[in-house]
């Protein structure tokens, strides 16, 4: 199976700030990346599919890249709405398997 | 728009099973695969299973294999998950998702529902 892993776990960060998460596979997954934000208590919101295109509705702040093993998720400048949970997802296999999640929140 | 609504959650003893159901409405419910994702309390998302446009394939993580079975009917526009053999790490919120991908074309899930809460504990 392929493995997820994030970093950091934790991002302190101020309203303003460039925030960039890292997602890393196990092997490669080309493309079939996406990235979830969560809020506490509620459902994930789907922010970016297949690496880079960004999901209809979604602020242009946000922006992924990557391809292979290695993806970014990057925030460029960081909003008071932004402080949430963000997961990224593979699904190059009929595994669909999330990353361990990275909190950000206010510094 | 895109609604999913998750039922059937509850209190449950270890061994025990039951039955989760998703009503789907506001998009063509038999164009879309369905996916069932868990968290349990204070953790991270874990992904649980995967059903076809179609049913013609499933696909579950290993934790759960062999003991859920996820199944759909579209002619009610329903997914269900089928829990059996439940053990308390089972506990978790479940939520329903639609996968983005439109008849197949591979994908990730793009709208969820607001999930549904299972404990299993004597």
């Amino acid at each position: 199976d392929i493995q997820m892993t994030q970093s950091p776990s934790t991002l302190s960060a101020s309203v303003g700030d460039r925030v960039t998460i890292t997602c890393r596979a196990s092997q490669s997954i080309s493309s079939w990346l996406a990235w979830y934000q969560q809020k506490p208590g509620k459902a994930p919101k789907l922010l970016i599919y297949k690496a880079s295109s960004l999901e209809s509705g979604v602020p242009s702040r946000f922006s992924g890249s990557g391809s292979g093993t290695e993806f970014t998720l990057t925030i460029s400048s960081l909003q008071p709405d932004d402080f949430a949970t963000y997961y990224c997802q593979q699904y190059n296999s009929y595994s669909f398997t999330f990353g361990p999640g990275t909190k950000v929140d206010i510094k | 728009q895109v609604q999913l609504v998750e039922s059937g959650g509850g209190v449950v003893q270890p061994g025990g099973s039951l039955r989760l159901s998703c009503a789907a409405s506001g998009f063509t419910f038999s164009s879309y695969g369905m996916h069932w994702v868990r968290q349990a309390p204070g953790k991270g998302l874990e992904w649980v299973a995967f059903i076809r446009y179609d049913g013609s394939n499933k696909y579950y993580a290993d934790s759960v294999k062999g003991r859920f079975t996820i199944s759909r009917d579209n002619s009610k526009n329903t997914l269900y998950l089928q829990m059996n053999s439940l053990r308390a790490e089972d506990t978790a919120v479940y939520y329903c998702a639609k996968d983005k991908g439109n008849r197949g074309l591979r994908s990730s899930p793009d709208y969820w529902g607001q999930g549904t809460l299972v404990t299993v504990s004597s």
